[in-house]
């Protein structure tokens, strides 16, 4: 069975701070993808990042940044120098490849709120 | 790219009437949608798999007779909340997938209210 773990359920910064979101995911498929969304007040979930499991790179958007972790089985997510618009609700989710149709397993979210 | 709209966006009805929610995929040819639930402050959950041209797969737990799924096209999916009651008000999102590309894109969502 699939699983995506968010531990932090609610996170608060002031403007400029980084912050991080952790995501652990476990998983027997040794091909899978794992996802970053972004969910701001609206509803709309925004979609960030995709990253397969062969592809241990880090990669950087802008202020975003992506820490994947085969080892430790974990895809964190940093956002350096916050914005106010930053605030929303941020999900990893998980895709394996035995899945059917492509079913994403999500984890329970992570309420970031960035105060001016 | 990759947009999906759906619609409304918010709906308001009367218990024991039904309410459709159309999700459409305005870029791309959407072989399977997806349909989730999402109550305040908690995950997505995901209600049923639909793929166009064939009957949907529901989760275990949701009731395949109270929303109706069809997937008639390439580009739209709809939900239909049959005899709404209050406690099917939630906010309800699709998403399309376009294969063979993992990711999903979700719509904008639908918030029900069943007074």
């Amino acid at each position: 069975a699939q699983k995506v773990t968010q531990a932090q359920t609610e996170i608060s910064v002031v403007e400029k701070e980084d912050v991080t979101l952790d995501c652990v995911y476990e998983t027997r498929d040794t091909t899978y993808y794992l996802f970053w969304y972004k969910q701001p007040p609206s509803g709309e979930l925004v979609f960030l990042i995709r990253r397969n499991s062969f592809d241990e790179q880090n990669e950087i958007s802008g202020r975003y940044s992506w820490n994947f972790q085969k080892s430790t089985s974990s895809f964190n997510f940093t956002i350096t120098a916050s914005q106010v618009v930053d605030s929303a609700v941020y999900f990893c989710a998980l895709y394996a490849g035995g899945t059917s149709y492509g079913k994403l397993t999500f984890g329970q979210g992570t309420i970031l709120t960035v105060h001016p | 790219g990759a947009v999906v709209s759906q619609h409304p966006s918010r709906v308001i009805c009367k218990s024991g009437t039904s309410v459709k929610i159309e999700c459409r995929s305005l870029d791309f040819q959407a072989t399977t949608m997806f349909w989730y639930r999402q109550f305040p402050k908690q995950s997505l959950m995901l209600m049923a798999t639909s793929n166009e041209g064939s009957k949907a797969t529901y989760e275990q737990g949701v009731e395949k007779d109270k929303f109706l799924i069809n997937h008639a096209s390439l580009t739209l999916s709809t939900l239909t909340v049959t005899s709404a009651h209050p406690e099917d008000s939630s906010f309800y999102i699709c998403s399309a997938r376009d294969p063979p590309a993992p990711e999903q894109f979700f719509g904008p969502g639908t918030r029900l209210t069943v007074l």
